[in-house]
């Protein structure tokens, strides 16, 4: 039985430079989420999908995020010309369609030099 | 903003039951509470959720108040890696009733350090 999982778990970049993270669902799950969480802090929700959907976004995602899940199945999350806040733990879950219960993937944590 | 108010750090002794509250007193009928924990540099994980009735599983037991303004997360038997910060959430029920809001709001949790 394979969790969620996200690749890569570590990410350095400098400032400017455009990073993309993928996350790879539970099997079957329809609903796809993506959370920010900084030092601290408990994690922040940015988006979520329902299959292709991309049904809701935080007022975090500005428009250097964007993220895409085109087959239903796995997500992509693209942050360009990165700046310093960017540096954050970059976390996915999953759920079932009609299931309370999101599972996480163990994040991406971002550093921003 | 985050619904529920938790202590922020709290101590318990290894193989004692660790007694995590968490206060919602704006809870509505149809929301639930979850329970999630953090260990360092992970992500999230799972741990319980109940509308009303007490629930009990093999990681823990969460109890309800009868009014619903409060729950307590008990870690029966508490081991070193229960180490961790602890999120109490409230969050419409999808399943019961068709809440469409996608996302958990966490707070900043509990700490919990489990002291041998």
């Amino acid at each position: 039985d394979t969790g969620v999982s996200q690749d890569p778990r570590h990410k350095i970049t400098k400032r400017g430079q455009n990073v993309t993270f993928r996350c790879d669902p539970i099997s079957e799950h329809n609903r796809l989420y993506w959370y920010r969480q900084t030092l601290g802090q408990g994690p922040e929700f940015l988006t979520y999908f329902q299959n292709e959907a991309q049904l809701e976004k935080s007022r975090l995602l500005s428009d250097r995020f964007s993220a895409e899940r085109p087959k239903g199945s796995f997500s992509t999350l693209e942050i360009q010309r990165t700046e310093q806040g960017d540096s954050a733990m970059y976390l996915c879950a999953s759920s079932l369609l009609r299931e309370e219960t999101q599972y996480f993937g163990p994040g991406t944590r971002l550093l921003v030099l | 903003d985050a619904k529920t108010t938790q202590p922020t750090s709290m101590d318990c002794a290894e193989g004692r039951a660790a007694n995590l509250p968490c206060n919602h007193s704006t809870i509505s009928g149809n929301e639930y509470v979850y329970w999630y924990r953090q260990i360092h540099s992970q992500g999230p994980q799972y741990i319980i959720h109940g509308l009303k009735n007490n629930e009990t599983n093999e990681m823990a037991s969460l109890i309800i108040t009868e009014d619903r303004k409060s729950s307590t997360l008990i870690l029966p038997h508490a081991t070193l890696r229960d180490t961790a910060v602890y999120y109490c959430i409230v969050r419409v029920s999808v399943r019961n009733y068709g809440g469409s809001q996608g996302n958990l709001i966490f707070g900043k949790g509990t700490k919990l350090s489990v002291k041998p």
